[in-house]
């Protein structure tokens, strides 16, 4: 079972940068983090992921701690759209749970005028 | 680009009819997934298929669900019979070769079981 934590909501004003943390302590070598959000009645959308590295798009950024235990997603300017559930997921590239998303309950972004 | 295509976005129907839902992945990908979300359980994968084929169906919560996925373009979900409590959300998504690329989501169709 792919475990994270996240918290279970946050706020921000509008253009403002929106940290968003998530712990995967018992993370293994070769679990990735995904990042994605989900708008009020929409599917799930992709995000971010990453392995190692830090990573940007051109959504968000992502920052992986150096022993991989923890990561933050990093909207640099929330908007009012991107009020929605933000999920931080393991995905591992082996065993039985290979290329599988487990979806915990994620974090309520809150996003003020 | 097209993304996936789920169909029907909603339905309504009584206990104990047969429900299917249908999936179209985006084209070249080639594992699909689908999804099932409530508000007591939140979005859990039901099964999902690479090249056609089956690979997990562990979460497949009882035989009244099926799932096949003919050929690379189609895919099904099925319910029979249907029960109040199969009412869900149900999404479908696909992907390249996961974990290292990105599951792409449908809009869902939202069941009603009365």
């Amino acid at each position: 079972d792919a475990k994270t934590t996240q918290p279970n909501s946050m706020e921000s004003n509008e253009e403002e940068p929106v940290h968003l943390p998530c712990n995967h302590s018992t993370i293994s070598g070769t679990d990735y983090i995904h990042w994605y959000r989900q708008l009020p009645s929409q599917g799930p959308e992709y995000v971010i992921h990453g392995l190692t590295s830090n990573v940007n798009n051109r959504m968000a950024s992502l920052a992986i701690a150096e022993d991989r235990k923890s990561s933050t997603l990093i909207l640099h300017r929330a908007t009012l759209r991107d009020a929605a559930v933000y999920y931080c997921i393991r995905s591992n590239a082996g065993g039985t749970s290979y290329g599988k998303l487990t979806f915990g309950q994620g974090t309520i972004l809150t996003v003020h005028p | 680009d097209a993304g996936v295509i789920q169909s029907p976005r909603h339905e309504v129907t009584e206990m104990g009819q047969e429900v299917t839902l249908r999936c179209k992945p985006i084209s070249g990908h080639d594992y699909l997934f689908w999804y099932r979300q409530t508000m007591m359980r939140g979005l859990e994968l039901l099964i999902y298929f690479n090249n056609n084929v089956p690979i997990d169906d562990s979460g497949m919560p009882e035989d009244r669900f099926s799932a096949k996925m003919p050929n690379a373009s189609f895919s099904t979900l099925k319910i029979q019979p249907s029960e109040p409590r199969d009412s869900a959300v149900y999404f479908c998504a696909s992907s390249l070769r996961p974990p290292n690329q990105p599951q792409h989501f449908g809009d869902g169709t939202r069941l009603s079981i009365l």
